[in-house]
């Protein structure tokens, strides 16, 4: 079946670096762009970057931009964030998600494929 | 930076028909999708494109799109739909942006 797993998760000292990998199977991983996106405790969604389905494209918000990188590894149907200089508001657990749809217009159509979340948590 | 805003919190009775709005400039020009959130777990989308359901996604849940604000109503809620709900779009210079979160109580 269609299934993200996220994993790397962990606590991590301000500053330091951490990377995330989500493992993807079920479907046609080359054809898809994905995203990632992380939720603060107790908060809600906030969008952290996205990939485009040749890594060609990468798009973050501003408040990782410059401190993460999104990348893809087709040959191991695997997405990473590498995360550094962490701040305490990094906080959060990241999911990994699949757009709804693979061609052009997939920002209309929505995240239908959520991973289970891994928790990350900046704490001296 | 572009936003979307949902009220904090919506309460409906079972059986009764619950709406959540989500206002946002041009929102209108835009799509927007909406995903439903329970406690521990991940999200799950609802609707796309304004007014599409997913398969698998219950035919008491639909949503429109009018100006300014979308809305997700849910007809004849049911207590299993007590979750955090959350509305989304894209735009050409935030990309993609979340709103805020609604907390649907069913009491």
């Amino acid at each position: 079946q269609v299934q993200l797993v996220e994993s790397g998760g962990g606590v991590v000292q301000p500053g330091r670096s951490l990377r995330l990998s989500c493992a993807a199977s079920g479907f046609p991983f080359i054809t898809y762009a994905m995203h990632w996106v992380r939720q603060a405790p107790g908060k809600g969604l906030e969008w952290v970057a996205t990939i485009s389905f040749d890594g060609s494209k990468n798009l973050y918000a501003d408040s990782v931009k410059g401190r993460f990188s999104i990348s893809r590894d087709i040959s191991k149907n695997t997405l990473y964030l590498q995360m550094n200089s962490l701040r305490n508001g990094d906080t959060a657990v990241y999911y990994c998600a699949r757009p709804k749809n693979s061609g052009s217009d997939m920002w209309n159509y929505g995240m239908d494929v959520w991973g289970q979340g891994t928790t990350v948590t900046v704490s001296s | 930076s572009y936003e979307l805003t949902q009220p904090p919190s919506v309460a409906v009775s079972p059986g009764q028909t619950a709406s959540i709005t989500c206002s946002g400039d041009k929102l209108g020009d835009k799509y927007a999708c909406w995903y439903q959130q329970k406690p521990g777990q991940s999200p799950v989308l609802v609707i796309y494109r304004d007014s599409r359901r997913p398969s698998g996604i219950p035919e008491r849940f639909s949503g429109s799109n009018s100006g300014t604000t979308v809305t997700l109503t849910i007809s004849g809620t049911q207590v299993m739909d007590e979750a955090d709900y959350y509305c989304q779009a894209w735009d050409s210079s935030t990309y993609v942006v979340f709103g805020g979160g609604t907390k649907l109580t069913v009491l």
